[in-house]
């Protein structure tokens, strides 16, 4: 079973704090995604990676930044909150080349972050 | 215009109904299209890829229109247990990658 966990399941932090998002998969697998999830907006990709220390950006990079120093970890970071950065954050990972037709992905449990 | 658009819901349907979903996509150029299930505060799951013929598993059905940019799940004699937020979600090269594109979700509540 592929099993992808996330460092906190409820966070809350102040305004201007920096904030780190760790993920880790345990399947070897060499994509690894950074979601937020907002009601009525459905998931939004911030980054992704498809190697280590490779990362592109996604639709919402601004204000954020990820880090991919060892395969099976993926970091998001999020230079200083801000409460429009409250949110349910999402990762996920998926095996081989996303290039595959029907590959899907894995997510973790979410961590829901409050910026105060 | 969102890139994939479906009804919010919520569906309120009775035990043994059969309900279907529906959702437009916007780029005529993706590739792939999937139905993902989200439980109440928990992470979204793959529950079935769409294919072009259509395809079924069990009470799940879905389904694929290429020249209507359209998808549809059916899901026959629901059970309680069905309730949930089922998400349209189409893969797309977008950029020089292949992303996954979600939309927001339609929320279905099964009452006994």
């Amino acid at each position: 079973d592929v099993k992808v966990t996330q460092s906190s399941r409820y966070l809350v932090k102040r305004t201007g704090e920096k904030v780190f998002l760790e993920c880790v998969q345990d399947m070897d697998h060499e994509n690894m995604f950074w979601y937020r999830q907002d009601p009525g907006l459905g998931l939004r990709l911030i980054y992704f990676s498809y190697d280590v220390k490779m990362k592109e950006k996604g639709d919402i990079p601004e204000g954020y930044s990820v880090s991919r120093e060892k395969k099976e970890r993926f970091s998001l970071i999020l230079e200083s909150a801000s409460t429009n950065q409250t949110s349910m954050y999402l990762c996920a990972s998926s095996l081989g080349s996303f290039q595959a037709i029907q590959e899907t992905q894995y997510f973790g449990p979410g961590t829901r972050l409050l910026v105060l | 215009r969102k890139e994939v658009e479906q009804d919010p819901g919520p569906f309120n349907v009775p035990e043994g109904a059969t309900v279907a979903f529906n959702c437009t996509y916007s780029n005529s150029a993706s590739q792939s299209f999937f139905w993902y299930r989200q439980d109440c505060r928990k992470e979204p799951k793959l529950l079935m890829s769409v294919y072009s013929s259509g395809n079924e598993d069990g009470r799940f059905t879905a389904q694929l229109n290429r020249a209507s940019q359209y998808i549809s799940l059916l899901i026959r004699d629901s059970k309680l247990s069905d309730s949930a937020t089922y998400l349209c979600v189409v893969k797309t090269f977008s950029g020089g990658y292949n992303k996954l594109i979600f939309g927001a979700g339609t929320r279905l509540a099964v009452h006994p």
